[in-house]
């Protein structure tokens, strides 16, 4: 079936520093990929996605590319903020239903 | 816009009672709602798939009799927890289809629950 895997967490950088938070997929088909981040106490919000392969989805300075032949979308921020410490989540889609990876704890310390 | 709400935003209740929690869409109309259940520091299990005026189509092992769900309009999604236990209480969360989109879904702010 569908899977999703991302790198453990969690994961403590200091404010300015590059992340890179590694996401690996196995599906059938060509699913969408998603990243989602959630606050603390809040719900999770849909930070961007990609429907096709060498998509490219960004925002807020993360950035995360589709490739297909290494089946990853792994997330990218040049230079992190303390405001960005959340929890992660990379998922696919399949069919309607999205399987979610087991999430990546990132603290940014100033 | 794509704004989910859930409420209560957070419950206690006692062992054996019954929760009903409810999901909004605020600003669309959603024909397919999603519940979810999320445990302490871990990922996010899809309950049950919710389609408004049918049955939800429930993920395998989740007791359907437990985790009553309605879908009664376009706007609205309820989840009953039945017979509520300690091992019922969790965080769970909704999320809706904006109608015109084709994949992506909208999350509500999420429920805790807590059984005593």
């Amino acid at each position: 079936g569908n899977s999703v895997t991302q790198m453990e967490g969690p994961v403590t950088l200091s404010e300015e520093a590059f992340l890179t938070i590694n996401c690996t997929y196995t599906a059938t088909g060509y699913p969408s990929l998603f990243w989602y981040v959630q606050y603390p106490g809040e719900g999770l919000q849909l930070l961007l996605k990609a429907t096709k392969a060498d998509d490219k989805g960004s925002n807020k300075g993360f950035e995360a590319t589709y490739r297909k032949e290494t089946t990853s979308f792994h997330l990218e921020k040049g230079s992190v903020q303390v405001s960005d410490s959340a929890v992660y989540f990379c998922a696919l889609s399949d069919q309607w239903k999205l399987v979610f990876g087991q999430g990546t704890r990132l603290t940014i310390n100033p | 816009g794509a704004v989910v709400s859930q409420h209560p935003s957070w419950v206690i209740c006692k062992s054996g009672t019954s929760v009903k929690i409810e999901c909004r869409s605020l600003d669309f109309q959603a024909t397919t709602m999603f519940w979810y259940r999320q445990f302490p520091k871990q990922s996010l299990m899809l309950m049950a798939t919710s389609n408004e005026g049918s049955k939800a189509t429930y993920e395998q092992g989740v007791e359907k009799d437990k985790f009553l769900i309605n879908h009664a309009s376009l706007t609205l999604s309820t989840l009953t927890v039945t017979s509520a236990h300690p091992e019922d209480s969790s965080f769970y969360i909704c999320s809706a289809y904006l109608r015109t989109s084709t994949d992506t879904q909208y999350f509500g702010p999420g429920t805790r629950l807590t059984v005593l």
